[in-house]
Order: structure tokens, then sequence, then C-alpha cells
């Protein structure tokens, strides 16, 4: 089956500091991926839907300057939490899409951040 | 916001017993989607139902899924230890954006 993968798996950072956290689908082209965010016995939340060469889209409530989205290429993508604070800590879960609609979602191992 | 609920939120049984969960949506749907997730992992896809068909199955996991009521419920049979996760349905809201229901944490207890 398709193959995503997330890096780092966890990250501790200091308030005020930037975080980057990389998704790949390993052996498809995505041609969108999603960011979910997951606080502790909650459920996901999708964060932003980025299309390969295109701006993402964010969910309403969801800062764009503050969770940058990347998606340069078919096979990465990428989540910047900028000016981390303590809020911000959770459980981040992208997934990757080959098609357009209806698609099967394959979901990403997550990234732990917490935000001293 | 979450366009699927699930009951009940929290389920604990004895190997070997059946667990059932039930998810319910607002929308009509596309298709309707399970998955499972261990505890600080990410998701797994368990099974997808399309809005034409009413029961799937995959191995000891059955699926249903009524239109009518907006409804859906997952079956596991002869539960086991490793089945022990968070369960999830997702429907589509739209061609793309998945909506996830709040879940529920079945423990299966040896």
């Amino acid at each position: 089956g398709a193959v995503v993968s997330q890096h780092p798996s966890w990250v501790i950072c200091k308030s005020g500091t930037s975080v980057k956290i990389e998704c790949r689908s390993l052996d498809f082209q995505a041609t969108t991926m999603f960011w979910y965010r997951q606080f502790p016995k909650q459920s996901l939340m999708l964060m932003a839907t980025s299309n390969e060469g295109s701006k993402a889209t964010y969910e309403q409530g969801v800062e764009k300057d503050k969770f940058l989205i990347n998606h340069a290429s078919l096979t990465l993508s990428t989540l910047t939490v900028t000016s981390a604070h303590p809020e911000d800590s959770s459980f981040y879960i992208c997934s990757a899409s080959s098609g357009s609609t209806y698609n099967e979602q394959f979901f990403g191992p997550g990234t732990r951040l917490t935000v001293l | 916001s979450q366009q699927g609920e699930e009951d009940p939120q929290a389920l604990s049984i004895q190997e070997g017993e059946n667990a059932t969960m039930n998810c319910s949506y607002k929308t009509s749907i596309n298709n309707l989607q399970w998955y499972r997730q261990n505890s600080g992992r990410g998701l797994v896809h368990l099974i997808l139902i399309r809005s034409n068909e009413r029961e799937k199955h995959s191995g000891r996991l059955r699926v249903t899924l009524d239109t009518s009521k907006k409804s859906s419920s997952l079956l596991i049979t002869a539960s086991r230890a490793a089945d022990t996760a968070s369960y999830f349905c997702a429907t589509y809201q739209g061609a793309q954006k998945l909506v996830f229901g709040q879940g529920t944490r079945l423990t299966i207890n040896p």
C-alpha cells in the first residue's frame, strides 16, 4: 500500500521558535496533501489542504501566517509552525492523496510537537 | 465542524467478545470510511463503504451503512488485545475535505 512518512516523529522546542515538519509520499505522487491537528483524546481537525504548486487552502480559524505550508513537489509537503507557543503543542498528522475527489487518503505516522 | 458523531465514546470489553461502534453524520455522503488509530500513532484505513452499499465485510470487520438514518456501524468480531485503539468514522464534506467523528476508544481486556 501507499506509504507516507513524517519527520520528525517528535520535537520539543522553546516558545517563540519555529518548527518545520515534513510529510513525504514514498511510493506515489501526491497531488494533494492535507494537514491535521489532533489534541489529546480528541479527533483530527483539518488545518489545511495543499495542492502541488498551489497555495494552501486553510480551514476557518487556522492562521495561515502562523502555519506555513509548502507543497513544492509531488512527494513533499512541509508545515512550519512559526513563533510556536505552548498552545500549539499537539499531534500533527499529514495525509496524501493521488486523486482529486473522494480518493483515499494515506496518513503519515504523525509528529508530536511540544512547545515549552 | 465535525460532521460525524460516534458512540460510545469509550468501550471496554473482554477479549473474544464483539465490539460495536456507531457513527452518525449530518449531510449526504459519497462514501463513509472507518479508521483505526493506535495511541500516539497515525491512522490506518480499515474499510470504505459507498453510499449505495448497505454492508461490507473485511476479515473480522463488518460495516453497515443506513443512509436513511445517516448512520453507520463498525462491528469487530472475536476481539483481540491488539484491537485496542481509537476508531474513527470519516465522511467527505465536499470533494476533498475528510471530516472525522469524535471517535470511540476501544479497550480489549485480556
